[in-house]
């Protein structure tokens, strides 16, 4: 069965310091979306992402974090500059829009990256 | 704005019992989709089942059930005979059928299933 798949599954950096987090998408999936997790809390969307662009961003989704689709199967999010609140789990997560009236479909989520900023 | 809430931080059973999750959401739109999502101590998001808005019929997935209350704004979850590896967070989720794509979720219920 194809599923999302993320890179590194860990990545421990210092405060400053930019980190990029790979996601693989399934494959004939046309949405791609990244969330976080702080430990403990609940899980927060940060950005939707189709046909190259971002279609949506919450709040959290300041200048400091950047999304792009480098080529046919990839998905990153980039942290130019990282503080010690980005420490979360990150999800990429994927899913297919059915028929002409968008009816939603299931996003299916990766494994996460573990972001530890030091 | 859509709000999931989950009321019960933390629930713990017994193998093969049953139990219900609860979770109540605030929306003013009438098209949307309801999940639940499970969070093994992997940390992984696992989608359990989901319920489109405009279905009467409660979904089901093998042990896994819903009661879907659209008035009153409720989608419980029931497991059946509760396994050893249903110990997991569950998370509720809703997402509107158009415009906005984010997924919403509630703060998560903590399940313990005890052998």
């Amino acid at each position: 069965e194809p599923e999302v798949t993320q890179t590194p599954s860990h990545q421990v950096t210092q405060m400053g310091q930019e980190v990029i987090l790979r996601c693989v998408p399934i494959s004939n999936h046309l949405y791609f979306y990244w969330y976080r997790q702080i430990l403990g809390q609940k899980v927060e969307f940060l950005v939707s992402f189709y046909n190259n662009e971002i279609s949506e961003k919450s709040e959290i989704f300041d200048d400091q974090f950047s999304v792009e689709r480098p080529d046919g199967s990839n998905f990153t999010l980039k942290i130019r500059s990282t503080k010690l609140e980005d420490s979360a789990m990150y999800f990429c997560a994927s899913s297919v829009r059915q028929g002409s009236n968008f009816i939603t479909d299931t996003q299916y989520f990766g494994p996460g990256t573990r972001l530890t900023v030091l | 704005a859509q709000t999931v809430t989950q009321s019960q931080p933390e629930m713990s059973v017994q193998e093969a019992e049953t139990v219900t999750l609860s979770c109540t959401y605030d929306t003013s739109e009438s098209n949307y989709y309801l999940f639940w999502y499970k969070q093994p101590p992997s940390r992984q998001m696992i989608l359990v089942i989901r319920q489109e808005a405009y279905k009467q019929q409660n979904a089901t997935e093998n042990r896994f059930s819903v009661n879907f209350q659209k008035a009153a704004k409720s989608f419980s979850l029931k497991i059946s005979d509760s396994q050893l590896g249903d110990t997991a967070m569950y998370f509720c989720a809703f997402i509107l059928s158009q415009g906005a794509q984010k997924l919403v979720f509630g703060q998560g219920t903590r399940l313990t299933i005890n052998p």
